[in-house]
């Protein structure tokens, strides 16, 4: 049981070059999150899905799309990277939202040059 | 929105000492998750406390959910204690709010 995994763990891209994140979870969750980590700011969510088939917009959706094909998969899609979008990225799963636990991938260091 | 507060933002032990960490929240919830991230960066569930006490070693924590504080207790550290400590709690549709966090270092 791998739990949540992320890849790449590092990464580096000039501006408008264009990268995709991969999160896979294996244990039947519902609910993925993709967040942002920057210094002083805490965790941002970016954008999350309920299921299969959906995605809906968090609080910094901006200049990143999403897909959410296979239940286990969350993918996260730079089309043209901006330095401000240096960050630790983090996918996050749950089976349900409110009175349930997240788990976290080990994370994508994304620098942006 | 919920706003969530951790305290101290900062903290420096020596090696066996205790300390609590405080996290306050603005409204009521029905789940509150204690993370620690390590000084590589992941970061590992500790907790899952809406309310009451739970333990488990050297660290625990306890949520009174009706005065809207949870604290998390570290007794005897070590040096692999040493990173940020993070409570998080849901906040509006699909959103959990993280607070800003306790940077600790135990020092050798």
């Amino acid at each position: 049981n791998a739990g949540v995994t992320q890849t790449p763990k590092f990464r580096v891209l000039k501006t408008g070059q264009s990268m995709t994140l991969l999160c896979a979870q294996d244990m039947n969750h519902e609910y993925m999150y993709w967040y942002r980590q920057d210094p002083g700011m805490g965790l941002r969510l970016i954008h999350y899905s309920v299921g299969e088939g959906t995605t809906a917009k968090g609080e910094v959706p901006d200049g990143y799309n999403v897909s959410r094909l296979k239940k286990q998969n969350f993918l996260l899609g730079l089309e043209s990277a901006a330095p401000s979008q240096t960050s630790v990225y983090f996918c996050a799963s749950s089976s349900g939202f409110g009175a349930y636990e997240q788990y976290f991938g080990p994370g994508t260091r994304l620098t942006v040059t | 929105g919920i706003q969530v507060e951790q305290s101290p933002p900062d903290l420096i032990l020596q090696e066996g000492a205790n300390s609590t960490l405080r996290c306050n929240f603005s409204d009521s919830v029905n789940n509150l998750q204690w993370f620690h991230q390590n000084p590589w960066g992941q970061l590992i569930n500790l907790f899952y406390i809406p309310s009451g006490t739970k333990q488990n070693g050297r660290l625990s924590a306890t949520t009174v959910a009706t005065e809207r504080y949870s604290l998390l207790y570290i007794s005897s550290s070590q040096t692999t204690d040493s990173g940020v400590y993070f409570c998080a709690v849901p906040g509006g549709t699909y959103k959990y709010i993280f607070g800003t966090g306790t940077r600790l270092k135990v020092l050798a």
